[in-house]
Protein backbone atom coordinates (compact mmCIF):
# COMPACT_ATOMS: atom_id res chain seq x y z
CA UNK A 1 0.00 0.00 0.00
CA UNK A 2 1.76 3.28 -0.98
CA UNK A 3 -0.83 5.58 1.13
CA UNK A 4 0.51 9.04 0.65
CA UNK A 5 3.69 9.55 -1.93
CA UNK A 6 5.64 12.55 -2.07
CA UNK A 7 8.51 13.82 -4.29
CA UNK A 8 11.40 14.64 -4.19
CA UNK A 9 12.48 13.57 -0.87
CA UNK A 10 15.64 15.90 -0.67
CA UNK A 11 16.24 19.26 -2.73
CA UNK A 12 18.62 22.27 -2.35
CA UNK A 13 17.37 25.57 -3.98
CA UNK A 14 19.36 28.64 -4.47
CA UNK A 15 17.51 32.26 -3.17
CA UNK A 16 15.26 32.84 -6.20
CA UNK A 17 14.67 29.76 -7.77
CA UNK A 18 11.00 27.76 -8.04
CA UNK A 19 10.18 24.25 -7.52
CA UNK A 20 7.17 22.11 -7.48
CA UNK A 21 6.53 19.75 -4.87
CA UNK A 22 4.24 16.13 -5.65
CA UNK A 23 1.99 14.72 -3.52
CA UNK A 24 -0.34 11.81 -4.66
CA UNK A 25 -2.34 9.27 -2.34
CA UNK A 26 -3.94 5.96 -3.43
CA UNK A 27 -6.88 5.66 -0.43
CA UNK A 28 -9.69 7.93 -2.28
CA UNK A 29 -9.66 10.68 0.36
CA UNK A 30 -11.38 14.28 -0.38
CA UNK A 31 -9.01 16.23 1.73
CA UNK A 32 -5.11 17.04 1.60
CA UNK A 33 -2.67 19.56 2.96
CA UNK A 34 1.07 20.38 2.87
CA UNK A 35 2.48 21.39 6.78
CA UNK A 36 5.91 22.47 7.27
CA UNK A 37 7.72 21.63 10.08
CA UNK A 38 11.07 23.84 11.48
CA UNK A 39 13.35 22.73 13.87
CA UNK A 40 11.82 22.90 17.42
CA UNK A 41 8.35 23.52 16.14
CA UNK A 42 5.32 21.47 15.41
CA UNK A 43 3.96 21.08 12.07
CA UNK A 44 1.73 24.27 10.87
CA UNK A 45 -0.46 23.89 8.16
CA UNK A 46 0.36 25.76 5.21
CA UNK A 47 -2.41 25.33 2.23
CA UNK A 48 -5.45 22.53 2.24
CA UNK A 49 -7.81 21.44 -0.17
CA UNK A 50 -11.06 20.01 1.50
CA UNK A 51 -12.02 18.79 -1.70
CA UNK A 52 -11.35 18.57 -5.26
CA UNK A 53 -11.63 21.83 -7.15
CA UNK A 54 -10.98 23.65 -3.85
CA UNK A 55 -8.01 25.03 -1.85
CA UNK A 56 -7.90 27.23 0.80
CA UNK A 57 -4.97 29.36 3.04
CA UNK A 58 -3.43 27.91 6.35
CA UNK A 59 -1.76 29.11 8.82
CA UNK A 60 1.63 30.11 6.93
CA UNK A 61 0.76 30.47 2.94
CA UNK A 62 2.92 33.21 2.76
CA UNK A 63 5.50 32.66 -0.51
CA UNK A 64 3.58 29.54 -1.79
CA UNK A 65 0.78 28.45 -4.19
CA UNK A 66 -0.55 24.83 -4.27
CA UNK A 67 -2.78 22.93 -7.06
CA UNK A 68 -5.27 20.02 -6.74
CA UNK A 69 -4.93 18.40 -10.11
CA UNK A 70 -7.41 15.94 -9.76
CA UNK A 71 -8.87 13.76 -6.61
CA UNK A 72 -5.12 12.17 -6.48
CA UNK A 73 -2.73 15.05 -6.64
CA UNK A 74 -2.02 18.05 -4.32
CA UNK A 75 0.70 19.99 -5.85
CA UNK A 76 3.14 22.60 -3.62
CA UNK A 77 4.63 25.20 -5.89
CA UNK A 78 7.50 27.29 -4.55
CA UNK A 79 7.59 30.64 -7.22
CA UNK A 80 11.10 32.04 -5.47
CA UNK A 81 12.79 30.37 -2.68
CA UNK A 82 13.31 32.20 0.52
CA UNK A 83 15.99 30.88 2.89
CA UNK A 84 12.95 31.10 5.68
CA UNK A 85 11.22 28.20 3.16
CA UNK A 86 14.19 25.97 4.58
CA UNK A 87 12.22 23.42 6.25
CA UNK A 88 10.74 19.66 6.18
CA UNK A 89 7.45 19.55 3.74
CA UNK A 90 4.99 17.03 4.58
CA UNK A 91 1.60 16.10 2.37
CA UNK A 92 -1.33 14.25 3.91
CA UNK A 93 -4.43 13.34 3.06
CA UNK A 94 -7.71 12.44 5.49
CA UNK A 95 -10.64 10.65 4.91
CA UNK A 96 -13.90 12.95 5.66
CA UNK A 97 -16.61 10.16 5.69
CA UNK A 98 -19.43 11.08 7.69
CA UNK A 99 -19.61 8.11 10.52
CA UNK A 100 -21.38 7.66 13.93
CA UNK A 101 -18.53 7.73 15.85
CA UNK A 102 -16.52 10.09 13.37
CA UNK A 103 -13.34 7.93 14.16
CA UNK A 104 -12.15 8.15 10.37
CA UNK A 105 -10.65 11.81 11.21
CA UNK A 106 -6.92 10.85 11.12
CA UNK A 107 -4.55 12.29 9.02
CA UNK A 108 -1.87 10.24 6.52
CA UNK A 109 1.30 11.94 6.14
CA UNK A 110 4.02 11.10 3.81
CA UNK A 111 7.56 10.65 4.65
CA UNK A 112 8.58 14.00 3.79
CA UNK A 113 10.20 16.13 1.48
CA UNK A 114 13.83 18.19 3.38
CA UNK A 115 14.34 21.09 1.35
CA UNK A 116 17.18 23.40 1.58
CA UNK A 117 16.95 26.84 0.29
CA UNK A 118 20.59 28.58 0.10
CA UNK B 1 -1.87 32.24 22.36
CA UNK B 2 -0.81 29.31 22.24
CA UNK B 3 -3.41 26.42 21.48
CA UNK B 4 -1.53 23.61 21.97
CA UNK B 5 1.43 23.62 24.65
CA UNK B 6 3.77 20.20 25.48
CA UNK B 7 5.71 21.92 28.53
CA UNK B 8 8.46 18.91 27.83
CA UNK B 9 11.22 19.29 26.10
CA UNK B 10 12.63 16.09 26.72
CA UNK B 11 11.57 13.20 28.68
CA UNK B 12 13.66 10.29 29.95
CA UNK B 13 12.20 6.73 30.80
CA UNK B 14 13.35 3.15 31.83
CA UNK B 15 12.25 0.54 29.64
CA UNK B 16 9.07 -1.58 30.51
CA UNK B 17 8.28 1.46 32.63
CA UNK B 18 5.33 3.80 32.20
CA UNK B 19 5.50 7.52 31.26
CA UNK B 20 3.09 10.50 30.88
CA UNK B 21 3.41 13.21 28.22
CA UNK B 22 1.77 16.12 28.85
CA UNK B 23 -0.40 18.19 26.80
CA UNK B 24 -2.92 21.64 27.50
CA UNK B 25 -5.26 22.57 24.94
CA UNK B 26 -7.35 26.14 24.32
CA UNK B 27 -10.62 26.72 22.70
CA UNK B 28 -13.80 28.00 22.83
CA UNK B 29 -15.01 25.83 20.33
CA UNK B 30 -17.37 22.55 22.19
CA UNK B 31 -16.36 20.31 19.18
CA UNK B 32 -13.21 19.34 18.95
CA UNK B 33 -10.78 16.83 18.60
CA UNK B 34 -7.22 15.62 20.02
CA UNK B 35 -4.26 13.66 18.35
CA UNK B 36 -1.29 12.14 19.20
CA UNK B 37 1.41 11.69 16.20
CA UNK B 38 4.81 9.43 16.88
CA UNK B 39 7.96 10.86 14.55
CA UNK B 40 10.36 8.61 14.67
CA UNK B 41 14.20 9.28 13.68
CA UNK B 42 13.38 8.28 10.04
CA UNK B 43 10.61 11.16 9.49
CA UNK B 44 7.85 9.96 9.49
CA UNK B 45 4.36 10.71 11.17
CA UNK B 46 2.58 8.04 12.73
CA UNK B 47 -1.07 8.49 14.19
CA UNK B 48 -0.98 7.01 17.69
CA UNK B 49 -4.65 7.92 19.27
CA UNK B 50 -7.26 10.10 18.88
CA UNK B 51 -10.05 11.59 21.56
CA UNK B 52 -12.88 13.75 21.20
CA UNK B 53 -14.46 16.21 23.07
CA UNK B 54 -17.77 14.53 23.22
CA UNK B 55 -16.19 11.06 23.67
CA UNK B 56 -17.24 9.76 27.46
CA UNK B 57 -14.29 7.25 27.59
CA UNK B 58 -10.66 8.16 27.67
CA UNK B 59 -9.30 6.54 24.39
CA UNK B 60 -6.79 3.80 24.50
CA UNK B 61 -4.82 2.21 21.58
CA UNK B 62 -3.16 -1.10 22.59
CA UNK B 63 -0.59 0.53 25.11
CA UNK B 64 -1.50 3.77 24.42
CA UNK B 65 -4.09 5.97 26.49
CA UNK B 66 -4.92 9.16 26.53
CA UNK B 67 -5.67 10.70 30.14
CA UNK B 68 -8.56 13.56 28.91
CA UNK B 69 -9.32 16.01 31.20
CA UNK B 70 -11.85 18.26 29.76
CA UNK B 71 -12.02 21.03 32.34
CA UNK B 72 -8.73 21.14 32.59
CA UNK B 73 -8.15 21.27 29.24
CA UNK B 74 -5.37 18.85 29.25
CA UNK B 75 -4.87 15.61 27.10
CA UNK B 76 -2.06 13.71 28.41
CA UNK B 77 -0.56 10.52 26.69
CA UNK B 78 0.32 7.67 28.86
CA UNK B 79 2.73 5.12 27.26
CA UNK B 80 2.35 1.84 29.51
CA UNK B 81 5.33 -0.78 29.10
CA UNK B 82 7.88 1.59 27.83
CA UNK B 83 10.17 0.10 24.51
CA UNK B 84 13.07 1.00 23.05
CA UNK B 85 11.51 1.38 19.81
CA UNK B 86 9.30 4.44 21.56
CA UNK B 87 12.03 6.67 21.68
CA UNK B 88 10.79 9.75 19.42
CA UNK B 89 9.48 12.55 19.11
CA UNK B 90 5.53 12.75 20.33
CA UNK B 91 3.04 15.69 19.41
CA UNK B 92 -0.24 16.54 20.42
CA UNK B 93 -2.28 18.57 17.77
CA UNK B 94 -5.94 19.71 17.88
CA UNK B 95 -8.46 19.78 15.03
CA UNK B 96 -10.97 22.59 16.19
CA UNK B 97 -14.41 22.31 14.24
CA UNK B 98 -13.57 20.86 11.19
CA UNK B 99 -16.38 23.00 8.69
CA UNK B 100 -14.85 21.94 5.57
CA UNK B 101 -11.69 19.73 6.69
CA UNK B 102 -11.18 17.97 8.91
CA UNK B 103 -7.28 17.79 8.67
CA UNK B 104 -7.02 21.08 9.67
CA UNK B 105 -4.89 20.31 12.68
CA UNK B 106 -2.56 22.61 15.39
CA UNK B 107 0.09 21.33 16.40
CA UNK B 108 2.19 21.27 19.77
CA UNK B 109 5.92 21.87 19.80
CA UNK B 110 6.39 18.39 20.84
CA UNK B 111 8.36 16.11 23.19
CA UNK B 112 11.56 13.61 22.57
CA UNK B 113 11.25 10.44 24.46
CA UNK B 114 13.93 8.24 24.93
CA UNK B 115 13.46 5.14 26.36
CA UNK B 116 16.47 4.02 28.38
CA UNK B 117 17.52 0.25 28.99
Amino acid sequence: NAGVTQTPKFQVLKTGQSMTLQCAQDMNHNSMYWYRQDPGMGLRLIYYSASEGTTDKGEVPNGYNVSRLNKREFSLRLESAAPSQTSVYFCASSDTRQSVSRRFEKLFFGSGTQLSVL
Amino acid sequence: AQKITQTQPGMFVQEKEAVTLDCTYDTSDPSYGLFWYKQPSSGEMIFLIYQGSYDQQNATEGRYSLNFQKARKSANLVISASQLGDSAMYFCAMREDPGTSYGKLTFGQGTILTVHP
